[in-house]
């Protein structure tokens, strides 16, 4: 079945610096999706993505997915502590609600 | 003001107990999903609908029972089976196959 892994699994940055997540399918994939966790809350849904190569920016996060739709990527510039919390890639393959999420990346940003 | 509401917020069941989670949503989404989060550890998919009367098993169903008889509502039963229930469990729902909407958890823990 479907493996989704991310990486790395923890990250610990000091405020202003940059931060990379990394989301890898085993399989070709048809959108995925990015969402972020805060500590003891819920998931809140960040961005879709749905073309191959296709980067999108919001503020100071940019989403990035692979030329060959088998790997996206979340980078923020110049972290900031609200940036804290669990960062999750969810991807969709086509044909099934069957909807499972990435392993995780845990930020922690030491002020 | 739409929305997904879980209740209760925290949940406490004895030995040999079983216990129901609610999720009501009146978003007008088709399809609903249950998830369930151990600390520190991403989210595992328990069960899944898309349509009303219709539910699929996630990777993780076995202890659980679920039901759709309304488009708002997809309660999750935890048996007494499920020997290691304790954990944040997430209700979502969506339009397509992309859960855009998180309910705020059930933490369930063992009396």
């Amino acid at each position: 079945g479907q493996q989704v892994m991310q990486i790395p699994q923890y990250q610990h940055v000091q405020e202003g610096e940059d931060f990379t997540t990394y989301c890898n399918s085993s399989t070709t994939l048809s959108n995925i999706q990015w969402y972020k966790q805060r500590p003891g809350g819920h998931p809140v849904f960040l961005i879709q993505l749905v073309k191959s190569g296709e980067v999108k920016k919001q503020k100071r996060l940019t989403f990035q997915f692979g030329e060959a739709k088998k790997n996206s990527s979340l980078h923020i510039t110049a972290t900031q502590t609200t940036d804290v919390g669990t960062y999750f890639c969810a991807p969709t393959t086509s044909g099934t609600y069957k909807y499972i999420f990435g392993t995780g990346t845990r930020l922690k940003v030491l002020a | 003001d739409g929305g997904i509401t879980q209740s209760p917020k925290y949940l406490f069941r004895k030995e040999g107990q079983n216990v129901t989670l609610s999720c009501e949503q009146n978003l007008n989404h088709d399809a609903m999903y249950w998830y369930r989060q151990d600390p520190g550890q991403g989210l595992r998919l328990i069960y899944y609908s898309q349509i009303v009367n219709d539910f699929q098993k996630g990777d993780i169903a076995e202890g659980y029972s679920v039901s759709r008889e309304k488009k708002e509502s997809f309660p999750l039963t935890v048996t007494s089976a499920q020997k290691n229930p304790t954990a944040f469990y997430l209700c979502a729902s969506s339009i397509g196959a992309t859960p855009g909407h998180f309910g705020d958890g059930t933490r369930l823990s063992i009396l």
